[in-house]
């Protein structure tokens, strides 16, 4: 079946460093992959996606490359702000089925301080 | 666009009253809403998945007498929590799958039953 597993939280880094949460998948056929982001209290907003082997989504400053042959889809940030800290969840939408739903990883918090 | 609006935001009820949830596409058509809870630090749980015009599917676990789903047009979806009990608060989010684009999510409702 399908299943995300994503690095446990939480994290915490200094404002200006770099920053990964790993994320792998398993899935059937080639699922879409997404990273989105919740602020405290908020819902949640899409932070960047990628639909096929190679894409490279970002935004924000943050990038990951959907990766097949270790299918993983890597968070990434060069340079982290207190802006930043929130739960990140990654995520994977089956390309084919009815509904298709998420299926989530467990979310990691990242705090970022000044 | 592709925004979901999400309503209340915040609701305090009594124990034994019920809750609407409301969420509604602005400015898109939502066939398909998908219905979370998500408890404290963790992550989301897919309650239930409603399409337009017909009954919700339910996930394992989850009490369709007790939690309500309604997805009467293509522009709204709500959630009613029957009989609230102070174990049913929680942060409810809805969201939508856009062809083509992805999900877009509410903003979320956080239920305070006392």
């Amino acid at each position: 079946g399908n299943s995300v597993t994503q690095m446990e939280g939480p994290v915490t880094l200094s404002e200006e460093a770099f920053l990964t949460i790993n994320c792998t998948y398993t899935a059937t056929g080639y699922p879409s992959l997404f990273w989105y982001v919740q602020y405290p209290g908020e819902g949640l907003q899409l932070l960047l996606k990628a639909t096929k082997a190679d894409d490279k989504g970002s935004n924000k400053g943050f990038e990951a490359t959907y990766r097949k042959e270790t299918t993983s889809f890597h968070l990434e940030k060069g340079s982290v702000q207190v802006s930043d800290s929130a739960v990140y969840f990654c995520a994977l939408s089956p390309n084919a089925g009815n509904n298709r739903k998420l299926i989530w990883g467990l979310g990691t918090s990242l705090a970022v301080n000044p | 666009g592709a925004v979901v609006s999400q309503h209340p935001s915040r609701v305090i009820c009594k124990s034994g009253t019920s809750v609407k949830i409301e969420c509604r596409s602005l400015d898109f058509q939502a066939t398909t809403m998908f219905w979370y809870r998500q408890f404290p630090k963790k992550s989301l749980m897919l309650m239930a998945t409603s399409n337009e015009g017909s009954k919700a599917t339910y996930e394992q676990g989850v009490e369709k007498d007790k939690f309500l789903i309604n997805h009467a047009s293509l522009t709204l979806s709500t959630l009613t929590v029957t009989s609230a009990h102070p174990e049913d608060s929680s942060f409810y989010i809805c969201s939508a799958r856009i062809t083509g684009y992805g999900y877009t999510f509410g903003s979320g409702t956080r239920l305070t039953v006392v």
